[in-house]
């Protein structure tokens, strides 16, 4: 049973470039939430889709932009990047309805670094 | 901000030694999980409280909730080298969404 995964690992970007990042959940899962999570700090929560819609939204701006597909995978798209946009960024997964118990699922994370 | 708060920031204990960190929030709350992080990668769920339970256990895993004080304790008892990482405390109200503390780096020396 795969976890959830995300990709890409690691990756550079100059200020102003726009970034993708993906995620795959974990089986039988349909929501998915993403986080950034800064050097030395506990992750922030940026959005989190469910059926194919954003359903919350923490404190992001519009540069953060979403979308989840039919198959539950989801990508976060940062637009403009800034030099504070560098972070880890992490994806999890759970279970709306059913057999809910509160556990979120997390990747390993995508490392972005905005020079 | 709604974050929570964790303390200490970091904590340095020898094996075999128990290790406890503290975490206070700041909204009401329907549950309270513990999360852990190797070395800035993904998040591992370690156990979850809720918010009309007092203690719960799971095996060298303790954690307390005092809803009244809105904080919570994460206790682990014969702590292992192994158990070097970060531990974050994450509370979800109403909405889905969880809301994550600061963190404490536990370090474990052998």
């Amino acid at each position: 049973d795969a976890g959830v995964t995300q990709s890409p690992t690691h990756l550079i970007k100059t200020r102003g470039q726009q970034v993708t990042l993906r995620c795959s959940p974990k089986s039988g899962h349909d929501t998915v939430s993403w986080y950034q999570q800064a050097l030395g700090q506990g992750p922030q929560f940026i959005f989190q889709y469910y059926e194919e819609e954003e359903r919350q939204r923490g404190n992001f701006p519009d540069r953060f932009s979403g979308h989840q597909f039919p198959n539950y995978s989801s990508e976060l798209n940062v637009n403009a990047l800034l030099l504070g946009d560098s972070a880890l960024y992490l994806c999890a997964s759970r279970q709306l309805a059913g057999d809910y118990t509160g556990e979120l699922f997390f990747g390993e994370g995508s490392r972005l670094t905005v020079l | 901000s709604q974050q929570g708060e964790e303390d200490p920031q970091a904590l340095s204990i020898q094996e075999g030694e128990n290790a406890t960190m503290n975490c206070s929030y700041k909204t009401s709350i329907n549950n309270l999980q513990w999360y852990r992080q190797n070395s800035g990668r993904g998040l591992v769920h370690l156990i979850l409280i809720r918010s009309n339970e007092r203690e719960k256990h799971s095996g060298r895993l303790r954690v307390t909730l005092d809803t009244s004080k809105k904080s919570s304790s994460l206790l682990i008892t014969a702590s292992r080298a192994a158990d070097t990482a970060s531990y974050f405390c994450a509370y979800g109200g109403a909405t889905n969404k969880l809301i994550f503390g600061t963190g404490t780096l536990l370090a474990v020396q052998p």
